[in-house]
């Protein structure tokens, strides 16, 4: 049972919207950033959104992430056959002085 | 360029010691704010992070895990050494160390070494 509750999966069709959502707490969320990992199949994950909300060069605008009391989103805009991978959301914990990930969300593109 | 790379054994037996060192270049971990983390992942599972060492040798374990771990610059200036006693089946993971800037973000990964735990 992860800390963070993230959806098991999500699905669109290329060029449809998709959002992850992340629930967290008051110690983790609700206090710290948050930061969203992108892992596609057989490699290391690769960070997308640090800071809640800004993108690592490199990283294209069509990913949008957003924090809001205890919750997180990832947002995927415009979405791409090259998307379908496992996404973490991650924060720090205050209070169980401990770095948390989410379960992760597989995105499917149908 | 930021890489980094995982290296040990594949497989090691329950009730023993795992030594992992993770070898990186293009960052200086005597520079301030950087540090290098462990954090490991159970096939089909989600991440877990491990350990934290930061430039100034300060180091942070798991609250479930400290008590087996240990985290440590290595004697090469760009290795950092994890050891994790007591190994047992739950402990079959890739294995993964990141760089970690800014007090919050593992920004680059190694390839992670996955480790499989005999009993």
């Amino acid at each position: 049972q992860s800390v963070l509750t993230q959806p098991p999966s999500a699905s669109g069709t290329p060029g449809q919207r998709v959002i992850i959502s992340c629930s967290g707490s008051s110690s983790n969320i609700g206090s710290n950033t948050v930061n969203w990992y992108q892992q596609l199949p057989g490699t290391a994950p690769k960070l997308l959104i640090y800071n809640s909300y800004q993108r690592p060069s490199g990283v294209p605008d069509r990913f949008s992430g957003s924090r809001f009391d205890t919750s997180a989103s990832l947002a995927i805009y415009g979405l791409q056959s090259e998307d379908e991978a496992d996404y973490y959301c991650a924060a720090w914990d205050g209070s169980l002085n401990d770095w948390v990930f989410g379960g992760g969300t597989k995105v499917t593109v149908l | 360029q930021i890489t980094l790379k995982e290296s040990g054994p594949t497989v090691v037996k329950s009730a023993q010691t795992l030594t992992l060192t993770c070898t990186f270049s293009g960052f200086s971990l005597t520079t301030s704010g950087v540090g290098v983390a462990w954090i490991r992942q159970p096939p089909g599972k989600a991440l877990e992070w491990l350990a934290l060492i930061y430039w100034d040798d300060d180091k942070r374990y798991s609250p479930s895990l400290k008590t087996r771990l240990t985290i440590t610059k290595g004697t090469s200036r760009n290795q950092v050494v994890l050891t994790m006693t007591n190994m047992g089946p739950v402990d079959t993971a890739t294995y993964y160390c990141t760089h970690f800037v800014g007090g919050t973000n593992f920004d680059y990964w190694g390839q992670g070494t996955l480790v499989t735990v005999s009993s």
